[in-house]
């Protein structure tokens, strides 16, 4: 999920094992949402997107789902492995058809996978 | 691919100077992004520009300007540097009708 203060959400897992990070977005009217990866020191990485008139799309090993009932969107990283370890932030298109498609970044989740 | 690099990756600056952060994109996207990222608070917006030549302020625009006179180029600049905007700076660019921001590495400034 979302972070609180200044510690990130940290999610630890075992390498081969699935990951699932979370992200509640904030604004119903939103009709585009991202996934970026960001490792340290390093500026962030398009992973996945999706549109609102959807409710999951795959990629190569990842996974976004859309809950558009509870404005909440997850990403899945199928068999994790150590190159996966960053911070993962989800970011959303709050103003559907502006002009200048800003978008909204969450704080992020800190994934490390474990040997 | 995209590419989108920043002048500087580690810049140290001292309290009062003039600092300039060049932003460069070779996709001929139209709208440019400059950020800033603190821990704990995320990805901040502190410009965009969606044209040369044209700007808009984002959330935390103060302490900043910025230039856009060519389309690969944004420049972020602060004018009076001060110790709270050490800061990582990410620059972004997308096409005009395309929502995907892609960013630079980024540019981490620290002001004494």
């Amino acid at each position: 999920g979302e972070s609180v203060g200044l510690h990130l959400p940290t999610l630890s897992v075992q390498e081969g094992d699935n990951s699932i990070i979370n992200c509640a977005y904030s604004n119903s009217a939103s009709d585009y949402f991202i996934w970026y990866k960001q490792e340290s020191g390093k500026g962030p990485q398009f992973i996945i997107d999706i549109r609102s008139n959807m409710d999951k799309r795959q990629g190569q090993r990842v996974t976004v789902l859309l809950n558009k009932t509870v404005k909440h969107l997850s990403l899945q990283i199928a068999a994790t492995q150590p190159g996966d370890s960053a911070v993962y932030f989800c970011a959303e298109n709050m103003i559907p058809g502006g002009s200048n498609y800003k978008l909204t970044f969450g704080k992020g989740t800190l994934l490390t996978v474990n040997p | 691919d995209v590419k989108v690099t920043q002048s500087s990756r580690y810049l140290v600056k001292r309290t009062g100077e003039k600092v300039f952060l060049e932003c460069v994109q070779d996709m001929d996207h139209e709208n440019m992004f400059w950020y800033r990222q603190d821990p704990g608070l995320g990805l901040r917006l502190i410009y965009f520009s969606y044209d040369v030549k044209m700007k808009e302020k984002g959330d935390i625009p103060e302490g900043y300007s910025v230039s856009r006179e060519k389309k690969e180029r944004f420049s972020l600049i602060l004018e009076s540097a001060s110790t709270n905007q050490t800061s990582m700076y990410l620059c972004a660019s997308t096409a005009g009708d395309q929502e995907t921001q892609y960013f630079g590495p980024g540019t981490r400034l620290l002001v004494l």
